[in-house]
């Protein structure tokens, strides 16, 4: 089975609007974080948002907010006011186990977003 | 400050060579991870150094890949005999390991291109 599964290949979306990027995952520990990383075309992976298991509260970042629905196991990305400069591959990501420990990553295929002006 | 960096940033090899990449993390930071990444896909795990040593290289294909990280710094991952279906981009990245949530910051990678 797929631990991170994004089932949005691509999306286009007018400036100015709300986006949601979908992410589910699997996993069996109890511990684990969450993380989106952002692509742009240069290929830079960049940070944008971290979910531990044990928050309660949803994170906000800015603009960027994490959708945490723990029991069904998703992660979903909310982009408020979406610019242009926000178009860009989006991957979800996990580290299974607590922080500190093995923090490897587990990512996505990614969704394409295009804000159209 | 200075981000994490590799070196060279395009790799274009016969099938057969040997190949070295090289990343340079941020300074200061203990944890420094490898992924591969092939076209359309995210980022494969292939292995991670706390420190000078490799806390885990499940991730790495097969024993023609083999990294690095002798003084706790800088890191070289090397591929023998290389392969066409080992063209992709290789990403490093780098944690301080201090604070949640510990995010990983990642380099611009490295293209590598096996004809």
């Amino acid at each position: 089975a797929q631990k991170i599964t994004q089932t949005q290949p691509g999306m286009f979306v007018q400036e100015k609007e709300a986006v949601t990027l979908d992410c589910t995952y699997d996993t069996s520990d109890q511990s684990y974080g969450l993380f989106w990383y952002k692509q742009p075309s240069s290929g830079e992976m960049i940070f944008l948002i971290y979910q531990g298991s044990y928050d309660e509260q949803n994170a906000t970042e800015g603009r960027y907010s994490l959708n945490f629905q723990k029991a069904r196991k998703s992660a979903n990305l909310v982009i408020s006011a979406s610019q242009l400069g926000d178009s860009a591959m989006y991957f979800c990501a996990m580290r299974e186990g607590p922080n500190f420990g093995n923090e490897k990553l587990t990512f996505g295929t990614g969704t394409r977003l295009t804000i159209i002006p | 400050g200075a981000g994490v960096s590799q070196t060279p940033s395009n790799k274009v090899t016969e099938k057969g060579k040997y190949v070295e990449l090289r990343c340079d993390p941020i300074s200061g930071h203990t944890a420094l991870y490898w992924y591969r990444q092939s076209l359309g896909q995210g980022p494969e795990f292939l292995i991670y150094f706390q420190g000078t040593g490799a806390a885990d290289d499940s991730g790495l294909p097969n024993d023609r890949f083999f990294a690095v990280r002798p003084e706790g710094s800088v890191s070289t991952l090397k591929i023998q005999r290389t392969e066409r279906g080992d063209s992709a981009v290789y990403l490093c990245a780098s944690s301080i390991r201090d604070s949640s949530p510990n995010e990983q910051f990642f380099g611009p990678g490295t293209r590598l291109t096996v004809l």
